[in-house]
C-alpha cells in the first residue's frame, strides 16, 4: 500500500507563502475531491487543517489553504509563523474504502 | 466536547499481543466510524483501518489484515485495537481518530477526514 509522495522538507521566512505538494494516482488524490491535510506538532497527535482539498474545519486560520490538480493536491500556507513550524500530511481517500497518508512534510521557518 | 481517550503505554515482547482502548465522550458513539493509525518513531503516519461504531463492520489495510482486529462495547463508548503476532517492526504510536461522517437512511457516508484525534498510546515491542 504506497504512500502519497510529499517533499522531505520546505522551508520559509515569516510573513512568506508556502507550498506543500502531495502525488498520488487516479486511484485515491485524482479520482476523489476527499484530500485532507494534518498539522502535527512534536510529541503530538495530528490536527486537521483542510478537509475534501479545500474545506477549513471551524478554528483553522485562513492563512491556509488548499487546492487540486490532477494527481496532486497542494496545501499554501500564507503569511508563515513560527508556529508553522511542525510536519505536514496529506491524506486521500483511495477506492475500495480505503484511505493512505502521505510521506510527510517538515516545515521549518527561518 | 468531542474527545477520544486512549489507554496508557505497554510494552510487549516478540509474538504477544496487544490490545489498545479508545474511549469516546461529546458524542452519540455509534453515529460515526472510528479510524486507527499508528505511526513509528520518526516515521510517517499508517493508516491502519476503521471500524463502522454502529454495527461492528470493519476493514483493514492489506498490510495488517489478518494481524489486527478493531471491536467496540457501545454501551461504554469504547474502541478497541488487537494486533497479534508483534514484531520489533510494530514499535509505534498508536491513534485512534473518529471518522467524519454522517448517516443518511440507515447508511454510513464517510466524509474522508479524521477528527478528533486520541492522544496516542506507545507500544514498545521488544525481547
Amino acid at each position: 500500500q504506497s504512500a502519497l509522495t510529499q517533499p522531505a522538507s520546505v522551508s520559509g521566512s515569516p510573513g512568506q507563502s508556502i507550498t506543500i505538494s502531495c502525488t498520488g494516482t487516479s486511484s485515491d488524490v485524482g479520482g476523489y475531491n476527499y484530500v485532507s491535510w494534518y498539522q502535527q506538532h512534536p510529541g503530538k497527535a495530528p490536527k486537521v487543517m483542510i478537509y475534501e482539498v479545500t474545506n477549513r474545519p471551524s478554528g483553522v486560520s485562513n492563512r491556509f489553504s488548499g487546492s487540486k490538480s490532477g494527481n496532486t493536491a497542494s496545501l499554501t500556507i500564507s503569511g508563515l509563523q513560527a508556529e508553522d513550524e511542525a510536519d505536514y500530511y496529506c491524506s486521500s481517500y483511495r477506492s475500495g474504502n480505503l484511505y493512505v497518508f502521505g510521506t510527510g512534510t517538515e516545515v521549518t521557518v527561518l | 466536547q468531542v474527545q477520544l481517550v486512549q489507554s496508557g503505554a505497554e510494552v510487549k515482547k516478540p509474538g504477544a499481543s496487544v490490545k489498545v482502548s479508545c474511549k469516546a465522550s461529546g458524542y452519540t458513539f455509534t453515529s460515526y466510524a472510528m479510524h486507527w493509525v499508528r505511526q513509528a518513531p520518526g516515521q510517517r503516519l499508517e493508516w491502519m483501518g476503521w471500524i463502522n461504531a454502529a454495527n461492528g463492520n470493519t476493514k483493514y489495510s492489506q498490510k495488517l489484515e489478518g494481524r489486527v482486529t478493531f471491536t467496540r462495547d457501545t454501551s461504554a463508548s469504547t474502541a478497541y485495537m488487537d494486533l497479534s503476532s508483534l514484531r520489533s517492526e510494530d514499535t509505534a504510536v498508536y491513534y485512534c481518530a473518529r471518522d467524519r461522517g454522517y448517516y443518511d437512511s440507515g447508511t454510513y457516508h464517510s466524509n474522508n477526514w479524521f477528527d478528533p484525534w486520541g492522544q496516542g498510546t506507545l507500544v514498545t515491542v521488544s525481547s
